[in-house]
């Protein structure tokens, strides 16, 4: 069964600190992978990944993803309390359809 | 980015009732839209893939008579809740991919707060 883990669940640091977001996957087909950012609405689109090795950045935000070991990161640098959110990170394994982890929820504190 | 949006907003109403979500993408075409339903601190589950001028596609556990999918051009789809009770209380969302793009990226649309009391 197609399945998208992230670790941690949950994580609290201080502004200015960085953090790594994890997301595994187990999967018997593989078209790309997602991150999203939801606050207090629906998911806001950071980040496609489809080939492995490749960094994404985007001001603060990069992330990589690892086709042989099945997973990806998401790095945010210096955090900032506006980047408190749930970070999703999502699948599609080659049918359209996404299937989501549980989310990290990210808290900063001033 | 593509832009989708969802009305209404929020829905309170009583059991028995059934509720008309829509989803519209405002710039472009969408043969395909995605409706989401997502609990609270869980993450969103896939309800079903609205398929414009065809019936959608439902995944194991939903039911398609009491959430019915209409996706009659290619810029709307609508998720009619029937009969609602109050464990179908959720955030539904929906998403559509810019094909004409060649982007394969999901777009959600703000999402609807369903409170059936």
């Amino acid at each position: 069964e197609d399945k998208v883990v992230q670790s941690p669940l949950s994580l609290v640091v201080h502004e200015g600190d960085t953090v790594t977001l994890n997301c595994s996957y187990e999967v018997t087909n593989f078209r790309s992978l997602l991150w999203y950012k939801q606050e207090k609405k629906a998911p806001t689109f950071l980040f496609m990944l489809t080939s492995s090795g490749i960094e994404k950045k985007s001001g603060r935000l990069s992330s990589i993803l690892d086709k042989k070991e099945l997973f990806s990161i998401l790095n945010i640098t210096a955090t900032q309390t506006g980047d408190s959110a749930v970070y999703l990170c999502a699948v599609d394994f080659g049918n359209e359809k996404l299937t989501f982890g549980t989310g990290t929820r990210l808290t900063i504190i001033p | 980015g593509a832009v989708v949006s969802q009305h209404p907003s929020w829905v309170i109403c009583k059991s028995g009732t059934s509720v008309k979500i829509e989803c519209r993408s405002l710039d472009f075409q969408a043969t395909t839209m995605f409706w989401y339903r997502q609990f609270p601190k869980q993450s969103l589950m896939l309800m079903a893939t609205s398929n414009e001028g065809s019936k959608a596609t439902y995944e194991q556990g939903v039911e398609k008579d009491k959430f019915l999918i209409n996706h009659a051009s290619l810029t709307l789809s609508t998720l009619t809740v029937t009969s609602a009770h109050p464990e179908d209380s959720s955030f539904y969302i929906c998403s559509a991919r810019d094909l004409a793009s060649g982007s394969e990226t999901q777009y959600f649309g703000p999402g609807t707060r369903l409170l059936v009391l």
